[in-house]
């Protein structure tokens, strides 16, 4: 799997968009990028995921960059709810194998 | 409702004991899989079984062990080899071949 780069923590106003970026600069062609949320002392939550197209969905949107290099999660209106660690994944689909949580990062919505 | 229910809620174990947590998923899924999760860390994963009486070792295999004689269950086992249990333990499902994972709410489990 391409490794991931993550910042460890962010903080967002409630109403305001939050912007998550990943880094995968060593992405292949055929890999997907995943993004999961963990509430505190919940089961992470699937969120959305992309492989070159930007996606949207109820719950955010995914912008992958053209390069693919990078990408960014969009919580539109971030509300105290969302305050969760965000995980971004890179995995081939339909790889047989586990996906690998690394630390993620921590989104702090403040009122 | 369809989900994946992991039990008990909290566990407390011993020393030398082995504890057993309990995962059963209705979501007929084929794929499940077992997480730990230390304070502050990512998950890392403990095994994983894509088949009924199939499994595969993760990344810290050591200490526990699992079985998959149905599909809708896969319970995990604390060894007492496992000397520092003490985490906080998910439980995965997915359909084959899709890495969309549904997890349960956890276990936390502590030693006495």
């Amino acid at each position: 799997d391409a490794k991931t780069t993550q910042p460890t923590s962010m903080d967002c106003a409630e109403g305001r968009a939050a912007n998550l970026p990943c880094n995968h600069s060593t992405i292949s062609g055929n890999e997907y990028v995943y993004w999961y949320r963990q509430i505190h002392s919940q089961g992470p939550q699937y969120i959305i995921h992309g492989l070159k197209n930007n996606e949207t969905n109820e719950m955010a949107s995914l912008i992958i960059t053209e390069d693919r290099k990078s990408s960014t999660l969009i919580l539109p209106h971030a509300t105290l709810r969302d305050t969760a660690v965000y995980y971004c994944i890179v995995r081939v689909a339909n790889s047989g194998y586990a996906l690998n949580f690394g630390k993620g990062t921590s989104l702090l919505v403040t009122p | 409702d369809g989900g994946i229910t992991q039990s008990p809620k909290y566990l407390f174990r011993k020393e030398g004991q082995n504890v057993t947590l309990s995962c059963e998923q209705n979501l007929n899924h084929d794929a499940m899989y077992w997480y730990r999760q230390d304070p502050g860390q990512g998950l890392r994963l403990i095994y994983y079984s894509q088949i009924v009486n199939d499994f595969q070792k993760g990344d810290i295999a050591e200490g526990y062990s699992v079985s998959r004689e149905k599909k809708e269950s896969f319970p995990l086992t604390v060894t007492s080899a496992q000397k520092n249990p003490t985490a906080f333990y998910l439980c995965a499902s997915s359909s084959q071949g899709l890495e969309k994972l549904f997890f349960g709410s956890g276990t936390q489990l502590s030693v006495l």
